[in-house]
């Protein structure tokens, strides 16, 4: 089985910061790989699948990186929305795959 | 708008059943692949079942098989995880959730999901 391992697993930022959320495969998934954003007490949002693919709606200031087991998700200028918990999901089978087990963003 | 509304959670002692429904509105129901979703503090988010539009496609993942059953109801836009032989790692937020209609493995929208807890 391939396992999702995200790095790291708590991030702090500031509004108006960069910030990268790594997600590494076990295996070479190709760009099989999305994202999803998930706030406390709410079902988690797909945000951009397909490694880079933003989803429509999604602000354009999340962007997906990478191929083969590594992939990054960069948010540019950090919104006050955007304090949640991202979760990498790899898609490379015939059934959904494994998550990572999540990255929470948290306000500096 | 989209309405994924899951209901039938609740606490069962390890062996027991708990049949968890959710009621769906707002989209072609009939037209959609559908998925059960958990997620617990021990496990993480782990996909559990998907069923087919017409409801002749049923897989799930490794964990359940032989335990769980999906299903669904066209007639009345409603999924249904039958959850037997249920396990204390069987506790979870279980959500169901829509496929992207282009890709069957990714998940569009969810419910707010209903909690199982397997406990004696």
């Amino acid at each position: 089985d391939i396992q999702m391992t995200q790095s790291p697993s708590s991030l702090s930022a500031s509004v108006g910061d960069r910030v990268n959320i790594k997600c590494r495969a076990s295996q070479n998934i190709g760009a099989y790989l999305n994202w999803y954003s998930q706030k406390p007490g709410k079902a988690p949002n797909l945000l951009i699948f397909a490694a880079a693919t933003l989803r429509s709606g999604a602000p354009s200031r999340f962007s997906g990186s990478g191929s083969g087991t590594d992939f990054t998700l960069t948010i540019d200028n950090v919104q006050p929305e955007d304090f949640a918990t991202y979760f990498c999901q790899e898609t490379s089978a015939t059934l959904p795959g494994a998550f990572g087990g999540g990255t929470n963003l948290d306000m500096k | 708008e989209v309405s994924l509304v899951e209901s039938g959670g609740g606490v069962v002692q390890p062996g027991g059943s708990l049949r968890l429904s959710c009621a769906a509105s707002g989209f072609t129901f009939s037209d959609s692949t559908m998925h059960w979703v958990r997620q617990s503090p021990r496990r993480g988010l782990e996909w559990v079942s998907l069923i087919s539009g017409d409801g002749s496609t049923t897989f799930y993942s490794e964990s359940v098989r032989g335990r769980f059953v999906i299903s669904r109801d066209n007639a009345d836009n409603s999924l249904h995880l039958q959850m037997n032989s249920l396990r204390s790692e069987d506790s979870a937020f279980y959500y169901c959730a829509s496929a992207v209609p282009m890709d069957y493995k990714l998940f569009d929208h969810w419910g707010l999901g209903t909690v199982v807890t397997v406990s004696s």
